[in-house]
């Protein structure tokens, strides 16, 4: 059955260094997001990504972030020059067509020290 | 207005009661509405989609849709300790999703 992968499962970075989270979503899905989840919250949207460009992003996703499709299969998260806060859990989904539902990868978590 | 608003719970019932979870939402032109299930430490998974106005039932699970009224809400019929979970509702293609409601079934 078709999945979405994310890699790294777990990362710990240095506060102030960069990151790239990564993510494959479903062969011929055509939306892709990225949301966070501090522990012990709620699932927050960061950004939704339709042909090769943003469509929605939340106030959370600020210049720190960015995404990018490089390769046409793999979906990434930067952030760059990381703070405390942004330990969480980091989701990627992906979906087909419009009114269709959204598959979740198994997520990364990120702990910044 | 948040865009999509669900009651935060805990929400506690016995094993075999039927649970019922409600999510609002603002955007009266959504025509697309999801429940996920997230178990602690875990990725939310589907549970139900439902698009158009009345119920759609699952097996244990009945959404309901009212457009005009502007909610949504996910009946768990007899309800098992494995319910115990965080129920997510989302709203519209950009899958936003409210805070969702913590479920506990006790046994």
């Amino acid at each position: 059955e078709p999945e979405v992968t994310q890699t790294p499962s777990h990362q710990v970075t240095q506060m102030g260094q960069e990151v790239i989270l990564r993510c494959v979503p479903i062969s011929n899905h055509l939306y892709f997001y990225w949301y966070r989840q501090i522990l012990g919250q709620k699932v927050e949207f960061l950004v939704s990504f339709y042909n090769n460009e943003i469509s929605e992003k939340s106030e959370i996703f600020d210049d720190q972030f960015s995404v990018e499709r490089p390769d046409g299969s793999n979906f990434t998260l930067k952030i760059r020059s990381t703070k405390l806060e942004d330990s969480a859990m980091y989701f990627c989904a992906s979906r087909g067509p419009v009114n269709t539902e959204a598959f979740f990868g198994q997520g990364t978590r990120l702990t910044v020290v | 207005q948040k865009e999509v608003e669900q009651n935060s719970g805990p929400l506690s019932v016995p094993e075999g009661a039927i649970a019922s979870l409600n999510c609002t939402y603002s955007d009266r032109g959504s025509q697309s509405f999801f429940w996920y299930r997230q178990y602690s430490g875990k990725s939310p998974e589907l549970i139900m989609s439902i698009y158009s106005n009345g119920d759609k039932e699952d097996g244990r699970f009945t959404a309901q849709l009212n457009k005009a009224s502007q909610y949504v809400s996910l009946l768990i019929r007899d309800s098992q300790p494995s319910d115990s979970a965080t129920y997510l509702c989302a709203v519209k293609n950009d899958m936003r999703f409210g805070a969702g409601t913590r479920l506990t079934v006790k046994p």
